[in-house]
């Protein structure tokens, strides 16, 4: 099965910096990626996505890239506010029913 | 929208007694829901998928008879946790996917379990 694998664990930055999380996957057939924001005690929430057929996404402060090549994809925050911390995931699916998802990044933004 | 209805939001209970957890896709139909556990600052933990009208598919070292998953309706899905045990003790977090292919799933607001 998919293998995911997040980093770093966690991340403090200062507010107004920027955050960079990265994932590596490893079935090349792989083919979505879906990035999840877990606030404590709170149901994840899709933040964004991206499908094989696309290298980058952008949605305001948020975007991911997807190096199909190289079997990962980062999540980039730019600008960075005291509510963007929280725990983010990343997954991993092809076609089938299942997400694979990492262990997941605790980010802290400092005021 | 897709906005996902998880219930109840925490249980308390005594060793022994079973607990049933609601899932409702509420405006959306969704064939496949899954159950997660969540241990603390960890992964979401897949327990099984569930597709509407059969047997769910459970993760390996999940016990079925143990965690008892009903998806009866495209709409709803059902997670009885039989005779719990104070290690059942846990997050519990449903989630809807939309059709099939290449969609997001949608989580519920999750179920703390208290077992005492």
């Amino acid at each position: 099965g998919e293998n995911v694998e997040q980093h770093p664990s966690t991340l403090s930055v200062q507010e107004g910096d920027s955050a960079v999380i990265k994932c590596t996957y490893s079935d090349s057939a792989s083919n979505y990626f879906p990035w999840y924001k877990q606030e404590l005690g709170k149901r994840p929430q899709l933040i964004i996505d991206i499908r094989s057929n696309v290298g980058e996404k952008k949605d305001q402060r948020i975007a991911v890239t997807l190096n199909k090549t190289a079997k990962h994809f980062s999540l980039h925050i730019t600008e960075t506010q005291p509510e963007d911390s929280a725990v983010y995931f990343c997954a991993a699916i092809y076609t089938g029913n299942q997400f694979y998802f990492g262990t997941g990044t605790s980010l802290t933004v400092i005021p | 929208g897709a906005v996902v209805s998880q219930h109840p939001s925490r249980v308390i209970c005594k060793s022994g007694t079973s607990v049933k957890i609601e899932c409702r896709s509420l405006d959306f139909q969704a064939t496949t829901m899954f159950w997660y556990r969540q241990f603390p600052k960890k992964s979401l933990m897949l327990m099984a998928t569930s597709n509407e009208g059969s047997k769910a598919t459970y993760e390996q070292g999940v016990e079925k008879d143990k965690f008892l998953i009903n998806h009866a309706s495209l709409t709803l899905s059902t997670l009885t946790v039989t005779s719990a045990h104070p290690e059942d003790s846990s997050f519990y977090i449903c989630s809807a996917r939309k059709g099939t292919g290449l969609q997001p799933q949608h989580f519920g607001d999750g179920t703390r379990l208290s077992i005492l």
